[in-house]
């Protein structure tokens, strides 16, 4: 079964650390790969795509996301975290036409 | 601004009631899609709907029903044979399937049962 896999219910990091939200899927072919983040009681905002290219793609508010297609893994990285990044965060993957399936998702705390 | 908006932000329902959410877009999006948010469970694809006058089911559609007459509207009906429809609500849009730029949401209905 095609599936996304968000490994970690809650990541915890320090304000100024670098932070990964780690992603991984099961699909056949070469899916579309998407970041999204959720603010309480608010619908998801894109962030970040990955279609094809180079393997590591920028998106929105300093975040990063790296494709590795051997480990079929999709992890949304950030240099620097801030108290603002703290958020519930999904990884999606397009399976074509209008299909797509979200992970279960992952709740970033950054702490000051 | 071009946007989804969905109302409305808080709903409460008795039992064997049906209630309908809004969602109206003016991005232009072809593709409207309706999902429910259960915590720990990500997000489930309700209906989606590609045309006017066209909509498909998604994976948990039963209980659930939706017309698309117009491009900017996909209200979503909780019929009373959703035996737990307690959930957030989130309608989106996507320009074509949305592969190249993603969906773009609304805020969200949260409805609860009371």
């Amino acid at each position: 079964a095609q599936s996304v896999a968000q490994p970690e219910d809650q990541v915890n990091v320090a304000e100024g650390n670098p932070l990964t939200v780690k992603c991984t899927y099961s699909v056949s072919g070469n899916p579309y790969l998407f970041w999204y983040v959720q603010y309480p009681n608010r619908g998801l905002q894109f962030l970040l795509k990955y279609i094809t290219g180079d393997n590591l793609v920028k998106g929105s508010y300093g975040f990063e996301a790296e494709f590795n297609k051997s480990q079929t893994s999709f992890h949304l990285k950030k240099p620097s975290a801030l108290v603002s990044d703290s958020a519930l965060y999904f990884c999606a993957v397009r399976l074509g036409g209008f299909k797509t399936i979200f992970g279960a998702g992952t709740r970033l705390f950054v702490k000051a | 601004d071009g946007g989804i908006t969905q109302s409305p932000k808080y709903l409460f329902r008795k039992e064997g009631q049906n209630v309908t959410l809004s969602c109206e877009q003016n991005l232009n999006h072809d593709a409207m899609y309706w999902y429910r948010q259960d915590p720990g469970q990500g997000l489930r694809l309700i209906y989606y709907s590609q045309i006017v006058n066209d909509f498909q089911k998604g994976d948990i559609a039963e209980g659930y029903s939706v017309s698309r007459e117009k491009k900017e509207s996909f209200p979503l009906t909780v019929t009373s044979a959703q035996k737990n429809p307690t959930a957030f609500y989130l309608c989106a849009s996507s320009m074509g399937a949305g592969g190249d730029y993603g969906y773009t949401f609304g805020s969200g209905t949260r409805l609860t049962v009371v």
